[in-house]
């Protein structure tokens, strides 16, 4: 198995632009997350998708991020406008029912924003 | 108090011994818990799960879950060099969600 697939894994963009990241889960997972980290912050959980449907968006920090799973196999994160506050290593992972705390994450996308 | 709290570190162990890597948890987290690795510049990689009270061997590793102390410990005999990372420890959210509280990870150093 491929395993979780990100891209881009670095992305540098300037303060405004819109940034999209981008994840394929495991073939045949129910559970895909959006995690940051930091590290001031540490790992945080941005928000989940079970079976397409986003359950919790609590930790999306503003209106300026958004995320979509339109099929099983895709998931984006948005930012628009970033900030150089965003700045910061993007995570998604994924698993399987009933076992979805044993999450497989994929290499990351370092994003910078100047 | 923190949901999952670690010791920062860095914990220096000499190779061959025990290295001994600890996590206490307020009432906001569920009583199952998952040790990931992370080497530094890399994605964090589920290592051990506990899901009961007490003990879990897996090879070099061993998950202590204390329940009534609300305590969880990663013991990692015969240490190598390559057990050098950031081992982070995470509890279910207990409001109902299936989704993970991270604690901040202790920084493993095993020196030659």
């Amino acid at each position: 198995d491929a395993g979780v697939i990100q891209s881009p894994r670095h992305e540098v963009t300037e303060m405004g632009q819109e940034v999209t990241l981008r994840c394929k889960p495991i073939s045949g997972h129910d559970y895909l997350f959006w995690y940051r980290q930091t590290m001031m912050r540490g790992l945080e959980l941005l928000i989940y998708f079970n079976n397409n449907v986003p359950i919790d968006d609590s930790g999306m920090p503003e209106d300026r991020f958004s995320a979509k799973m339109p099929n099983a196999s895709f998931s984006t994160l948005k930012i628009q406008p970033s900030e150089p506050r965003d700045s910061a290593v993007y995570f998604c992972a994924s698993s399987l029912s009933p076992r979805a705390y044993e999450q497989y994450f994929g290499p990351g996308t370092r994003l910078t924003v100047t | 108090q923190k949901e999952v709290e670690q010791n920062s570190g860095p914990l220096s162990v000499p190779e061959g011994a025990i290295a001994s890597l600890n996590c206490t948890y307020s009432d906001r987290v569920s009583q199952s818990f998952f040790w990931y690795r992370q080497y530094s510049g890399k994605s964090p990689e589920l290592i051990m799960s506990i899901y009961s009270n007490g003990d879990k061997e897996d090879g070099r590793f061993t998950a202590q879950l204390n329940k009534a102390s609300q305590y969880v410990s990663l013991l990692i005999r015969d240490s190598q060099p390559s057990d050098s990372a950031t081992y982070l420890c995470a509890g279910p959210f207990s409001g109902g969600y299936n989704k993970l509280i991270f604690g901040a990870g202790t920084r493993l150093a095993v020196h030659p």
